[in-house]
């Protein structure tokens, strides 16, 4: 079955410590995305990726940082500079540019200990 | 900017009771407009969209028709289910993220309504 994994489903993370989320697709879609979700809100997006070998920021990338170098790859870290970490994190994607609809993986939850 | 508002929660139903959410937004130009449902722990799951004014979305007897002289979306079922107990989003797309250079677009969220249906 086509879709999106993420993992893991639950971290951890103690103080100055990058970690790292992991988002796999087998949709053969181009697009890629990170959004954040915090308790009562909406979700905020951090970064997305269009191709390989690109990203573009979101409205909340300070403190995070991604990579794109497979299609079906789109992994976030989460650096020290995060000082407000704990969140939900949603990985999405699409099948291209324009107005597509966006599918979702399952979620991280990361804690800070 | 893009934005959306949506009917605050939490909204308790009994079973076989009718459900609207309301869902207005604010955007430039021809959104796209979408509801998506979160389950409790889990992602997102597309419920339906709409892509032009007057558009229906419909699944699982969910609707929702894009009115752009109200700039509305919302979320109706006539008989809702326990099994429909969730989180629903609204959601619009077509406007360009920050320091973008391509052609994709953004999903713009609302916050979110909390639906829990008792039996």
């Amino acid at each position: 079955d086509g879709g999106i994994t993420q993992s893991p489903k639950y971290l951890f993370r103690k103080e100055g410590q990058n970690v790292t989320l992991s988002c796999e697709q087998n949709l053969n879609h181009d697009a890629m995305y990170w959004y954040r979700q915090d308790p009562g809100q909406g979700l905020r997006l951090i970064y997305y990726s269009q191709i390989v070998n690109d990203f573009q920021k979101g409205d909340i990338a300070e403190g995070y940082s991604v990579s794109r170098e497979k299609k079906e790859s789109f992994p976030l870290t989460v650096t020290s500079a995060q000082k407000n970490p704990t969140a939900f994190y949603l990985c999405a994607s699409s099948s291209g540019g324009g107005l597509e609809t966006q599918y979702f993986g399952p979620g991280t939850r990361l804690l800070v200990l | 900017g893009n934005s959306v508002t949506q009917m605050e929660g939490p909204v308790t139903l009994s079973e076989e009771a009718f459900l609207t959410i309301n869902c207005t937004y604010t955007a430039t130009g021809y959104p796209s407009l979408f509801w998506y449902v979160q389950y409790p722990g889990e992602g997102l799951q597309l419920l339906l969209k709409a892509t032009k004014a007057d558009d229906k979305g419909s699944n699982k007897g969910f609707e929702a028709t894009y009115r752009k002289e109200t700039t509305s979306f919302h979320l109706e079922k006539g008989s809702v289910q326990v099994s429909d107990s969730a989180v629903y989003f609204c959601a619009l797309t077509g406007t360009r993220p920050q320091n973008s250079g391509g052609s994709n677009y953004k999903l713009t969220f609302g916050k979110g309504t909390l639906l829990t249906v008792n039996p």
